[in-house]
C-alpha cells in the first residue's frame, strides 16, 4: 500500500508558468520533507513541516513556497520555474520531531520536473 | 559543517560477488547514519538504519556497519543479484536534517 503519494510523476512546464506539485501521506506523520534532486546529485533539503510550523533552509530560493492544509497534504509551489528547476522533487515523511534520532524519513516516489 | 562523501561513484561487478560500498563523514556527532537505494528514476528505499550507539545492522544480505570515531560506515552486499542495481546513498542525522552523500551506482551483471 502505497504510503507516500506523488502527483503528478511528471511535469512539464514551460520556463516562467507556475506549477504545484502534491504530496499526501497515509502515515500521519507529524513531519514532511520537500527535497530537490538534481541528476547524479545527493538530494537537498528546500523546507520541512513539523505540523503547521513551516521551516525554511536558508539557501532555498524565494520561487520555491510550501503549503500545508492539513495533516495528509502537502505542496510545493514554483512560482517562476526556470531551466535550472529542472529536477527530482521528493516528498518524505517522519514520525518524530526532526533531532529525535529513532525516527526514519518515508520517501515517495517523486515527481520529475521538466521546464521548457 | 557535516560533510558525507561516497566513493566509489559507480561499481560494477559480476553477479555472486560479495561487495562493500563506503560512506565518510566528518563531524561524528550524528544521531544515525542510514543506507538508501534508489532505482533510476524512483524515490528513496531505507535499507538499514543505525542508531549512534549501535554498531551495525543486518537485513536479509545487507550488513551495515558504523564506526563513529572514525567516521566511516560501510555497506556489506552478499551474493549480489542484477536486482541489486540500484544507487546506493547513505545520510547522516545532524540535528533536524539529513545530510546526504551522492551515492554510489551500482551495476551487477549478470
Amino acid at each position: 500500500d502505497a504510503m507516500v503519494i506523488q502527483n503528478p510523476r511528471y511535469q512539464v512546464t514551460q520556463f516562467g508558468k507556475p506549477v504545484t506539485l502534491s504530496c499526501s501521506q497515509t502515515l500521519n506523520h507529524n513531519v514532511m520533507y520537500w527535497y530537490q534532486q538534481k541528476s547524479s546529485q545527493a538530494p537537498k533539503l528546500l523546507f520541512h513541516y513539523y505540523d503547521k510550523d513551516f521551516n525554511n533552509e536558508a539557501d532555498t530560493p524565494d520561487n520555491f513556497q510550501s503549503r500545508r492544509p492539513n495533516t495528509s497534504f502537502c505542496f510545493l509551489d514554483i512560482r517562476s520555474p526556470g531551466l535550472g528547476d529542472a529536477a527530482m522533487y521528493l516528498c518524505a515523511t517522519s514520525r518524530t520531531f526532526p533531532g529525535q534520532g529513532t525516527d526514519t524519513q518515508y520517501f515517495g516516489p517523486g515527481t520529475r520536473l521538466t521546464v521548457l | 559543517k557535516q560533510e558525507v562523501t561516497q566513493i566509489p561513484a559507480a561499481l560494477s561487478v559480476p553477479e555472486g560477488e560479495n561487495l562493500v560500498l563506503n560512506c565518510s563523514f566528518t563531524d561524528s556527532a550524528i544521531y544515525n547514519l542510514q543506507w538508501f537505494r534508489q532505482d533510476p528514476g524512483k524515490g528513496l528505499t531505507s535499507l538499514l538504519l543505525i542508531q549512534s550507539s549501535q554498531r551495525e545492522q543486518t537485513s536479509g544480505r545487507l550488513n551495515a556497519s558504523l564506526d563513529k570515531s572514525s567516521g566511516r560506515s560501510t555497506l556489506y552486499i552478499a551474493a549480489s543479484q542484477p536486482g541489486d542495481s540500484a544507487t546506493y546513498l547513505c545520510a547522516v542525522k545532524n540535528n533536524y536534517q539529513l545530510i546526504w552523500g551522492a551515492g554510489t551506482k551500482l551495476i551487477i551483471k549478470p
